[in-house]
């Protein structure tokens, strides 16, 4: 079955830091993985994907996240946190082969200080 | 335009009453679902319809009944509400490209308060 731990319930940065979200999944094939967004009282907005090909894939905001297979893990990076990025970040792993159910880690909860 | 749109927005109600939210893509895509945000953020799908057919149905009271009258439409009727039905309501939809990936677009949600 699908399952997707991310580990840090929160996490606060500095304006201006680097920034690493942890998520790590369990599926039985190839998974197809994303990370989306959450801002406070607002939908899920997606940022990013990776389906196969290159492992480091760009979104949007400056984002990235790399697909270790070996490692069971998609993490999220940004190289410098801008204030707005504070939000909750799902990380989500979706079944392959015309499969329906998307299926969401428990959230990161990022909190950017002055 | 908004690609994915829920009604109401908020919802305040008495235990035992019975509600219905509604929900509309006009992004042509052949799938919808209906996810459930609870207080601690954590989302679980309930329902899910393809091309009008029910596809996906979690493990969910039978007081949650799921209608999709055409593609673009997918609402939750809600009977005999309790005080654990309290949420966040998110409707999303997906179509399915090369790829096989479903790709979901949410709509802004629809808290749902019970008193």
């Amino acid at each position: 079955a699908q399952s997707v731990t991310q580990p840090d319930i929160h996490i606060t940065v500095s304006e201006g830091a680097s920034l690493e979200l942890r998520c790590n999944y369990s599926y039985g094939a190839t998974p197809y993985l994303f990370w989306y967004v959450q801002s406070p009282g607002q939908g899920l907005q997606l940022l990013l994907k990776y389906f196969s090909g290159d492992t480091l894939v760009q979104g949007i905001k400056g984002f990235e996240a790399e697909f270790k297979r070996s490692q069971s893990s998609f993490n999220l990076r940004k190289p410098s946190v801008h204030w707005s990025d504070a939000a909750e970040y799902f990380c989500a792993v979706g079944a392959g082969g015309g499969g329906f159910k998307t299926i969401f880690g428990a959230g990161t909860r990022l909190f950017v200080k002055a | 335009d908004t690609a994915v749109s829920q009604t109401p927005k908020y919802l305040v109600t008495q235990m035992g009453n019975d509600k219905s939210i509604k929900c509309e893509q006009n992004l042509g895509h052949d799938t919808m679902y209906w996810y459930k945000q609870d207080s601690k953020k954590f989302l679980k799908i309930m329902f899910s319809y393809n091309n009008k057919e029910l596809i996906i149905n979690e493990t969910v009271p039978n007081r949650f009944s799921p209608k999709s009258p055409d593609k673009a439409h997918l609402n939750l009727h809600i009977n005999s509400l309790e005080l654990g039905d309290s949420a966040v309501y998110f409707c999303a939809s997906s179509s399915q490209g090369i790829s096989g990936a479903n790709v979901l677009t949410f709509g802004a949600g629809s808290r749902l308060t019970v008193l």
